[in-house]
């Protein structure tokens, strides 16, 4: 119930191309779902969020897609670029909640190729 | 810009030895918390503080652990007598809100603790 599924584990994408990552959560009452961006020897930096009153979240290059029904949402990255290579988790939690109950997945590892 | 510190970045301990990470949370926040990550599985909560004490705690935070924050500046994590299950990477973290979605969360880089 507490779970959130992410997949793929490692990713590498051409520079241009589009970067997609996939998670899934069973529990519905979440209704916030964050992406934070990890660079080497950084932590976690919140990237992107969306709530399930929306289909589709996007900033700059960034899109985050959510399908209420399946449960999943998705991370999209557009025009990748080497600069956007580090660890991506996607979380889930109920807003307004307390911090403790954000539930991470176990994040993917991107890395573009000039 | 503002950021959390940790230190130190990596620490090796022999199981059974008492550890203390150290954490400087952003100067103008009031929640704190600290998140573990062992290598190649998520991120998982340990604690949150606010007002001195502890607000929130997970079923991982046990009476190995304790928090503190003994100064205006540092937020500690102490682990009584450490296990080999307890390598991970230790996160610090603090924000201006202790709810989800109103501020964010800003994490340190981390403590890597290896215990051997």
């Amino acid at each position: 119930q507490q779970q959130v599924k992410q997949s793929p584990q490692s990713l590498i994408v051409q520079k241009g191309g589009i970067s997609i990552i996939n998670c899934a959560y069973e529990n519905t009452a979440f209704d916030y779902f964050p992406w934070y961006q990890q660079f080497p020897g950084k932590g976690p930096a919140l990237l992107i969020a969306i709530r399930p009153d929306v289909s589709e979240k996007k900033e700059g290059r960034f899109t985050i897609s959510f399908n209420k029904s399946a449960k999943q949402f998705s991370l999209h990255i557009m025009d990748s670029q080497p600069g956007d290579s580090a660890t991506y988790f996607c979380a889930a939690s109920i807003r307004g909640g307390s911090q403790g109950n954000l539930i991470f997945g176990k994040g993917t590892k991107l890395s573009v190729k000039p | 810009e503002p950021e959390v510190t940790q230190t130190p970045s990596h620490q090796v301990t022999q199981m059974g030895q008492e550890v203390i990470l150290r954490c400087v949370p952003i100067s103008n926040h009031l929640y704190f918390y600290w998140y573990r990550q062992i290598l190649g599985q998520k991120v998982e909560f340990l604690v949150s503080f606010y007002n001195n004490e502890i607000s929130e705690k997970s079923e991982i935070f046990d009476d190995q652990f304790s928090v503190e924050r003994p100064d205006g500046s540092n937020f500690t994590l102490k682990i009584r007598s450490t296990k080999l299950e307890d390598s991970a990477m230790y996160f610090c973290a603090s924000s201006e809100s202790g709810l989800v979605g109103e501020y964010e969360q800003y994490f340190g880089p981390g403590t890597r603790l290896t215990v051997t």
